[in-house]
């Protein structure tokens, strides 16, 4: 199955700060690449996805950047707000692996 | 508010009992997922559900099953329960089969004595 590997497992920032977390993957035939957020006592949310014939793709404070070649993509969260703080996840394969999660925590 | 609802939202049980978790999808979706999530294994996907159709499968036990039904309604049903089956169970909905967003429930923590 999918082999998918993500860093860092904490990240702590302080506000106002970038965080960026990084994803790799070993599937090449995998060709959508969604981000999900948990907030604590909640289940994963959405909040961008890049499909593998993009590069980049940005959604205000958030943007994702995919290499097909080196099957890694990573989310880059700028400007980051408390409301920031919660983990994140990496989906990749036919979407159903998730990476093994990001804590970030954000500073105020 | 993801439009996913699941029941019941805690359970506790004993180790060899059967318990049946529920999930209602969005309205209109079509796709029905379900996922383990524990602390040392993090999200793990246990099975897919397209239109009562098994659409693929994950690391689901054989002790595991699940069902979806004519009104698109799906239960996960867990027996022999181990101690290790303690987690949350996660359901999601997503439009159709291909690679959309998936929406979470709020999840249904289990948890076995």
């Amino acid at each position: 199955g999918e082999n998918v590997e993500q860093h860092p497992s904490t990240l702590s920032v302080q506000e106002g700060d970038s965080a960026v977390i990084k994803c790799t993957y070993s599937d090449s035939a995998s060709n959508y690449f969604p981000w999900y957020k948990q907030e604590l006592g909640k289940g994963p949310q959405l909040i961008i996805d890049i499909r593998s014939n993009v590069g980049e793709k940005k959604d205000q404070r958030i943007a994702v950047t995919l290499n097909k070649t080196a099957k890694h993509f990573s989310l880059h969260i700028t400007e980051t707000q408390p409301e920031d703080s919660a983990v994140y996840f990496c989906v990749t394969g036919n979407q159903f692996y998730f990476g093994t999660g990001t804590s970030l925590t954000v500073i105020p | 508010d993801s439009g996913v609802t699941q029941t019941p939202k805690h359970l506790i049980t004993a180790t060899g009992q059967r318990v049946t978790l529920r999930c209602s999808p969005r309205s209109g979706d079509l796709s029905v997922y379900w996922y383990q999530q524990s602390l040392d294994q993090g999200l793990q996907f246990l099975i897919q559900y397209y239109n009562g159709e098994e659409r693929a499968k994950g690391n689901i036990l054989e002790r595991f099953s699940a069902q979806q039904f004519p009104d698109l309604h799906s239960e996960l049903n867990l027996s022999s329960l181990e101690l290790g089956d303690s987690a949350l169970y996660f359901c999601a909905s997503s439009v159709d089969e291909s690679y959309n967003e998936q929406f979470f429930g709020p999840g249904t923590r289990l948890t076995v004595l």
